[in-house]
């Protein structure tokens, strides 16, 4: 099976704390990629990160940084000194094949709420 | 960088009517269009992949002949809903990758209600 699995379906922070989004994959490819994105409440998904399976080193953006641990097939993203406009729905997505496309499959997403 | 234009935003439309969802890629050839449905706290499903100049390729459950999709162009891509019923009520979203690329360019969404 190829899929993405995040068991978190709501957080709730307080602003400043540190938050981390759970994201597990399943995947039958020896190299492949993995998504970030963020869905505020507009709708739109913002892309934050792509990363590819050959690099295991963490990832460090600012405020954001991701965990990427192969062995147990996680790719987990933290955000630091959270803020109330960190408020989105997150995905963790990652490219499975079908036919000659490669199509984006969905975690289920983490509604993400920072509180003031 | 890849930008997908995607229109309507939003649209209304009474029931038993057909709605077309456009996606333009302004800077780039999508050869590629694949076309997601989001229905509310739920995530992205895809619905239907299409290829500039064929047929597309629809997921198991999603109705071809109510869900028209056309790649005529490497820049157009449409999806029309036609007969809409409430339940067909969702946010539609694009989302096209490039040749030989491994990113994907998503448009901004079109949130049809149903009414």
């Amino acid at each position: 099976a190829q899929k993405v699995t995040q068991a978190q379906t709501e957080i709730s922070v307080v602003e400043k704390e540190d938050v981390t989004l759970d994201c597990v994959y399943e995947t039958r490819d020896t190299t492949y990629y993995l998504f970030w994105y963020k869905q505020p409440p507009s709708g739109e998904l913002v892309f934050l990160i792509r990363r590819n399976s050959f690099d295991e080193q963490n990832e460090i953006s600012g405020r954001y940084s991701w965990n990427f641990q192969k062995s147990t097939s996680s790719f987990n993203f933290t955000i630091t000194a959270s803020q109330v406009v960190d408020s989105a729905v997150y995905f963790c997505a990652l490219p499975i094949s079908s036919g000659s496309a490669r199509q984006l499959t969905f975690g289920s997403g983490t509604q993400l709420t920072v509180l003031p | 960088g890849a930008v997908v234009s995607q229109h309507p935003s939003r649209v209304i439309c009474k029931s038993g009517t057909s709605v077309k969802i456009e996606c333009r890629s302004l800077d780039f050839q999508a050869t590629t269009m694949f076309w997601y449905r989001q229905f509310p706290k739920q995530s992205l499903m895809l619905m239907a992949t299409s290829n500039e100049g064929s047929k597309a390729t629809y997921e198991q459950g999603v109705e071809k002949d109510k869900f028209l999709i056309n790649h005529a162009s490497l820049t157009l891509s449409t999806l029309t809903v036609t007969s809409a019923h409430p339940e067909d009520s969702s946010f539609y979203i694009c989302s096209a990758s490039r040749p030989g690329g491994v990113g994907y360019t998503f448009g901004s969404g079109t949130r049809l209600t149903v009414v």
